[in-house]
């Protein structure tokens, strides 16, 4: 296993309310992603982070923020929550320099009532 | 086009059969390459890393790169249930941000 943590792996929630997911990893590399997952969109970046407190949007940004006060810890808010924010959403990790790879957490199954 | 192409099937075949799953990409400055096996409701974990061209080999699984054509190839021998799965490939952007393409995935059923 990777080293990341994801938490709520589940959660449901009403539109209009916040919500925020957390990774969290134990390898100490410096980037971190999240990504949402659709069926017929494959993999779809939400935003990243590069170092703490360094952040950047994605392809689907909109409607979401990020946070990194710490190395291991990268936060995924949804300010208020819609149904099209109802997806699996995974954390990710890769250590810098060419030739790197990426590494997946287990995913928060999100639905948005 | 996207940078990373990947057929979505499904693909359904019978256990002991080899399996060949393909991407193609558009950049030829492309030269690393990943192949990720995901679960139903599970994340994609690395399954084979490879680098240019070549094939690389582990276990039942061979991972090949044709860099003349942009091609990717995965190809399982003997394969079995529990390789049912999702396969994505993967490269790495040339760009700055150390980012990723990701084939949309093709889905594998192996019928015992």
């Amino acid at each position: 296993d990777a080293g990341i943590t994801q938490s709520p792996r589940h959660k449901v929630t009403e539109t209009g309310t916040p919500v925020t997911l957390r990774c969290h990893q134990t390898e100490n590399h410096r980037y971190m992603y999240w990504y949402r997952q659709d069926p017929g969109h494959g993999l779809r970046l939400i935003h990243y982070s590069y170092g703490v407190k360094d952040t950047d949007k994605g392809e689907v940004s909109d409607g979401y923020s990020v946070s990194r006060s710490k190395t291991e810890d990268f936060l995924l808010t949804l300010e208020s929550a819609t149904s099209s924010q109802t997806s699996v959403y995974f954390c990710a990790i890769s250590a810098t320099g060419g030739g790197n790879t990426i590494y997946f957490g287990e995913g928060s199954w999100l639905t948005v009532v | 086009q996207k940078e990373v192409e990947q057929d979505p099937g499904p693909l359904s075949v019978p256990e002991g059969a080899i399996v060949s799953l393909n991407c193609t990409y558009s950049n030829s400055a492309f030269q690393y390459f990943m192949w990720y096996r995901q679960y139903s409701r599970k994340g994609p974990e690395l399954l084979m890393y490879t680098y240019s061209s070549g094939n690389k080999e582990d276990g039942r699984f061979t991972a090949q790169v044709d860099k003349s054509s942009k091609y990717i190839s995965l190809f399982i021998r003997d394969s079995q249930p529990s390789d049912s799965a999702t396969y994505l490939c993967a490269t790495p952007t040339t760009n700055t941000g150390n980012q990723f393409y990701f084939g949309t995935g093709t889905s594998l059923t192996v019928i015992p």
